[in-house]
């Protein structure tokens, strides 16, 4: 089947730097997502892999690897309204649909 | 501001009956999607609208149905509603088929009593 891996929570002090991984169990995708979502607000789109590598916007990278079947999204400089849920996303040449991790929440903490 | 409103933001229903949900896309997106989001996990995708027609389906039944009409609104009607129904209901837009990036409106918080 396809799914996605990525931690339930993680906590990290402001001012740090976080890695949030996402591991995947699929294939024939465009490309991997990551989503901010706070509580009870909507998804908020990050970042977008369609390649291998690194991507980086501002204070979030976003890297993927395919033949690893693996990817991370990267925060630097945490600051507190960083402070929600993250969700890593896959999108499929077949059907178009969007396959999302359960998401982790992030804890930051001065 | 994603540009994308939904409608109702909160409502209760009763098992058994049926509700509509409105989206207005951005202005120029042509596709638009339609997600389940109950507490505490990840969206899950119902279906996708491509130029007024569903070009992609997740795995919910037929009683989950959509409209895309040519003003770049949609709709999601769910019939004969059930408890498992209570969810956020958020529809997403973007620019074409490919573009890689979703820009979501506020949802719709459905309660099924």
């Amino acid at each position: 089947g396809q799914s996605l891996e990525q931690p339930s929570e993680v906590t990290a002090v402001e001012g740090a730097i976080v890695q949030i991984n996402c591991t995947y169990q699929t294939s024939g995708f465009y490309g991997l997502s990551w989503y901010q979502q706070h509580d009870g607000g909507a998804p908020t789109f990050l970042s977008y892999n369609a390649l291998d590598g690194l991507e980086e916007t501002g204070r979030f990278s976003s890297f993927l690897s395919r033949s690893d079947s693996y990817g991370y999204l990267l925060l630097q400089e945490l600051q507190m309204k960083d402070s929600a849920s993250y969700f890593c996303a896959v999108r499929f040449h077949s059907n178009y649909q969007l396959i999302w991790g359960a998401g982790t929440k992030l804890i930051i903490k001065p | 501001e994603t540009g994308v409103t939904q409608s109702p933001t909160h409502l209760i229903k009763t098992r058994g009956q049926q509700v509509t949900l409105r989206c207005s896309s951005q202005s120029g997106h042509n596709t638009v999607s339609w997600y389940q989001q109950a507490l505490g996990q990840g969206p899950q995708f119902i279906f996708q609208y491509y130029r007024e027609e569903e070009n992609g389906r997740g795995n919910f039944p037929p009683r989950f149905s959509g409209l895309q009409f040519p003003n770049y609104s949609s709709e999601l009607n769910v019939n004969a509603l059930e408890l498992d129904d209570s969810a956020l209901y958020l529809c997403a837009s973007r620019q074409d088929e490919l573009a890689g990036e979703l820009f979501f409106g506020e949802g719709s918080r459905l309660t099924v009593l």
